[in-house]
């Protein structure tokens, strides 16, 4: 089965630090998608992206979160000063088409800021 | 009202058990509708979609109820390997994006 690639699995930072999280969707997926999962709590919906541009993002997504997909292939979250209340698993999702067909996760980022 | 709910469990069954999970969603216009498993600091997987009239995948059947906005995960014959969160999910938007409940930890014990 096809399958979407996060790099690097782990990644450690300090408090106020830029990091990237990237992420190989599948590739001839058209919507992409970022979910954060804080240990312990539940998997959280950031922003889908889609054409070239968000099409959607919650509240938690804000003017620290940025979203790329600068080459055709990768597709990349920045945070651009981390908090200590930015660790977490994140995951990078793909899917092909309509909004019912499955939606295919990366095996995550674990996100460690001290 | 969080927009999905579960009882978080955790459910302790032996193996060969039947075992019931239940889900609630807020929002009427809802249409798609997943059962999910994660693994302990794994990504989540889909399990199965949930259809109005009821699906069912070997020993897994799910349930939908439009009119009690409510969805089941019914798992017959427990095996060991069954132990994991299993999400209830519901699709939001055009985008499909996807909310997630909490999720109920299952733990099956020989």
């Amino acid at each position: 089965e096809p399958e979407v690639t996060q790099t690097p699995s782990h990644q450690v930072t300090q408090m106020g630090q830029e990091v990237i999280l990237r992420c190989v969707p599948i590739s001839n997926h058209l919507y992409f998608y970022w979910y954060r999962q804080i240990l312990g709590q539940k998997v959280e919906f950031l922003v889908s992206f889609y054409n070239n541009e968000i099409s959607e993002k919650s509240e938690i997504f804000d003017d620290q979160f940025s979203v790329e997909r600068p080459d055709g292939s990768n597709f990349t979250l920045k945070i651009r000063s981390t908090k200590l209340e930015d660790s977490a698993m994140y995951f990078c999702a793909s899917r092909r088409d309509r909004p019912g067909e499955k939606l295919f996760f990366g095996s995550g980022t674990q996100l460690s800021v001290l | 009202r969080k927009e999905v709910e579960q009882d978080p469990g955790p459910f302790n069954v032996p193996e060969g058990a039947t075992v019931a999970f239940n889900c609630t969603y807020s929002n009427s216009a809802s249409q798609s509708f997943f059962w999910y498993r994660q693994d302990c600091r794994k990504e989540p997987k889909l399990l199965m979609s949930v259809y109005s009239s009821g699906n069912e995948d070997g020993r897994f059947t799910a349930q939908l109820n439009r009119a009690s906005q409510y969805i089941s995960l019914l798992i017959r014959d427990s095996k060991l390997s069954d132990s994991a969160t299993y999400l209830c999910v519901v699709i939001r938007g055009s985008q499909g994006n996807l909310i997630f409940g909490k999720g109920t930890k299952l733990s099956v014990k020989p």
